[in-house]
Formats: structure tokens, sequence, C-alpha cells
């Protein structure tokens, strides 16, 4: 079946750092991918998603690129800030499917 | 417009009690969808509409657990005679199309005590 798998937290960074949020994926066929973020106490949203091999989703600096040959989607972000403190959650839907299967998520906090 | 929406915001009840959980989606959205998120298990998918009709199930823990979509809009998951692993956050969301993108609520925090 499928499942994601990402990179346990928490991860605390200081202001400016470098953002790397491992996720790879099992699936049958061509999964479509994303990744949604939870700030706190509001509802999940869609980050950014790449639906094809190599493509790259982007949003807000973040970036994650869909990489077949290694089943991954990692998240990145050049330089954080705190407002991107938040849980971050890496998801696929099967090849034409609508189901979203989670990550367990990660819980990230900036700094100053 | 307005995303999509759900109440109660939190519920709190006691083991063995029913709860009806609402959702509200975005208008025009034919596709609806129940998640729930607990901290042993992470996001889990629980059921699928389109339109008023739930083709897919599978999700659904228990046969305590049921939904209804009425007017191809508002939904209802009702869970019987809760039990304490019920306690989690129970999210809902909507898309266009059932492979359009997923808007979700801001979720239903049940606690079972």
């Amino acid at each position: 079946g499928n499942s994601v798998t990402q990179m346990e937290g928490p991860v605390t960074l200081s202001e400016e750092a470098f953002l790397t949020i491992n996720c790879t994926y099992t699936a049958t066929g061509y999964p479509s991918l994303f990744w949604y973020v939870q700030y706190p106490g509001e509802g999940l949203q869609l980050l950014l998603k790449a639906t094809k091999a190599d493509d790259k989703g982007s949003n807000k600096g973040f970036e994650a690129t869909y990489r077949k040959e290694t089943t991954s989607f990692h998240l990145e972000k050049g330089s954080v800030q705190v407002s991107d403190s938040a849980v971050y959650f890496c998801a696929m839907t099967g090849a034409g499917s609508y189901q979203l299967t989670f990550g367990k998520g990660t819980k990230l906090s900036v700094i100053p | 417009g307005a995303g999509v929406s759900q109440s109660p915001s939190n519920k709190v009840t006691e083991k063995g009690k029913d709860v009806e959980l609402r959702c509200d989606p975005i208008s025009g959205h034919t596709a609806l969808y129940w998640y729930r998120q607990s901290l042993g298990q992470g996001l889990e998918f629980l059921i699928y509409f389109q339109g008023n009709s739930a083709p897919d199930k599978s999700g659904l823990p228990s046969d305590r657990f049921s939904a209804e979509r009425t007017g191809g809009s508002v939904s209802t998951l009702t869970i019987q005679r809760t039990q304490q692993e019920d306690s989690a956050v129970y999210l809902c969301a909507s898309s266009f199309l059932s492979v359009s993108e997923q808007f979700f609520g801001p979720g239903t925090r049940l606690t079972v005590l």
C-alpha cells in the first residue's frame, strides 16, 4: 500500500538557518506529492505540491522536488523565519486517487 | 469566500455517549473528506463523499462511526458509544473535484473522558 515516511522532529533552528525536512514515499504507479503546514491554532494548509517526476513545487520560499529515482520529496528553505514555526506534513495521493496519505508530521521551531 | 467550517471546535464527552460533528464545505465543492488526527496514529483518512454518496468508507475504524451528507453540502460524522481511544482532532476537507486540491477546516477536538 501507499505510505509516507518523514523525519521525526522536533526540529529547532535559529532564524536564517537552512531547513531540510526529509520525506520518502512508497507507492504503486505515479503518485502526487504534497507538503501541508499547520500553524499553531490553525487548520492544515497546502504549502506546495508536485504531480509528476522532476516537478518542483515552491511557495513562500519553500521548495521540494519530486524525485522518482529516490522516491523522495524533501522540503527545503534557504533562510527560515520565526513565522515558519509550525508542523509540516508530507503527503501523497495515489495515481488518480483522492485519498491523502500523510507522514507523521515534523514540528519546526525557529528561534530568533 | 468562506472556507471549510466545522463545529463544534471542541467537544468533551463522557465515555459511552454519542457525538455528532458537523462540517460545512466550501460552496460548490462536490467532494468531501473526513480525516482523524491523533497522537498515536497521525493523520488518517476516514471517509470520502462524492455528492451525497460515500463510495469509500474504508477508513472508518469501527461500526460505531458513521457519516452522512445531505444536499451535496453539509456533512455530519457521528460516533456512537464513544470510547477514550476516539479522542482526537477530526478534520474535514472539501475539493471541487475528487482529484482537486483539498481544503481543510480547522477541526473539531474531541475529548472522551
